[in-house]
């Protein structure tokens, strides 16, 4: 079945330093979704991409989709202590009826 | 704007007991999921429905059973609850999610421990 995994598993940074999380399905994806989870929280939708290689941008969050479609990526610019929580991938097959959610990348910033 | 209510927010059973979650949503979605979270393993899919009266597996369907009798109700069932079913349970519902730009909406998720 489909698999999606997520590196890395943890990240530490320094308040103002950047972050990307990575994001790989075992197979080709229709589309991708992105989700950050506060801590104690519920995850909350950020964006979904649709087309091979499409870049978008949400203030200092800049979500990537693989020309293969079957990787994407979420990077955060000059981290702030409210970036904190999980953040989740989730990819949806060719012919698939709902997502399937990779592990996460919890990050932590210190002030 | 309620969105999704998971009812109840938190549950101790024992081992052997039985328990239905309960979800309910209010955005007219078609799609409803049950989802379980453990630390490390993000959420992993155990029933969902494409519309009322409808039901499929997810990942890791056994133990639990749903039903869509209503279309904004979504209920997960634990027949004989065991300890491997201590988690924390989100409810989730969309609309078709090959259409453009249809997020999963959460619940505020359950926590259930299992003695």
């Amino acid at each position: 079945g489909q698999q999606v995994m997520q590196i890395p598993q943890y990240q530490h940074v320094q308040e103002g330093e950047d972050f990307t999380t990575y994001c790989n399905s075992s197979t080709t994806l229709s589309n991708i979704q992105w989700y950050k989870q506060r801590p104690g929280g519920h995850p909350v939708f950020l964006i979904q991409l649709v087309k091979s290689g499409e870049v978008k941008k949400q203030k200092r969050l800049t979500f990537q989709f693989g020309e293969a479609k079957k990787n994407s990526s979420l990077h955060i610019t000059a981290t702030q202590t409210t970036d904190v929580g999980t953040y989740f991938c989730a990819g949806l097959g060719g012919y698939g009826q709902n997502f399937v959610f990779g592990p996460g990348t919890r990050l932590s910033v210190l002030p | 704007n309620a969105g999704v209510t998971q009812t109840p927010k938190f549950r101790v059973l024992k081992t052997g007991q039985s328990m239905t979650l309960l979800c309910a949503q209010d955005m007219n979605h078609e799609y409803m999921y049950w989802y379980r979270q453990d630390p490390g393993m993000g959420l992993r899919l155990i029933h969902y429905s494409v519309g009322e009266g409808t039901t499929a597996k997810g990942e890791v369907p056994d133990g639990y059973n749903v039903s869509r009798l209503k279309k904004q109700n979504f209920l997960l069932g634990l027949e004989s609850a065991a300890p491997s079913q201590t988690s924390v349970y989100f409810c989730a519902s969309s609309y078709d999610p090959a259409d453009s730009n249809q997020p999963q909406h959460f619940g505020d998720g359950t926590r259930l421990s299992i003695l």
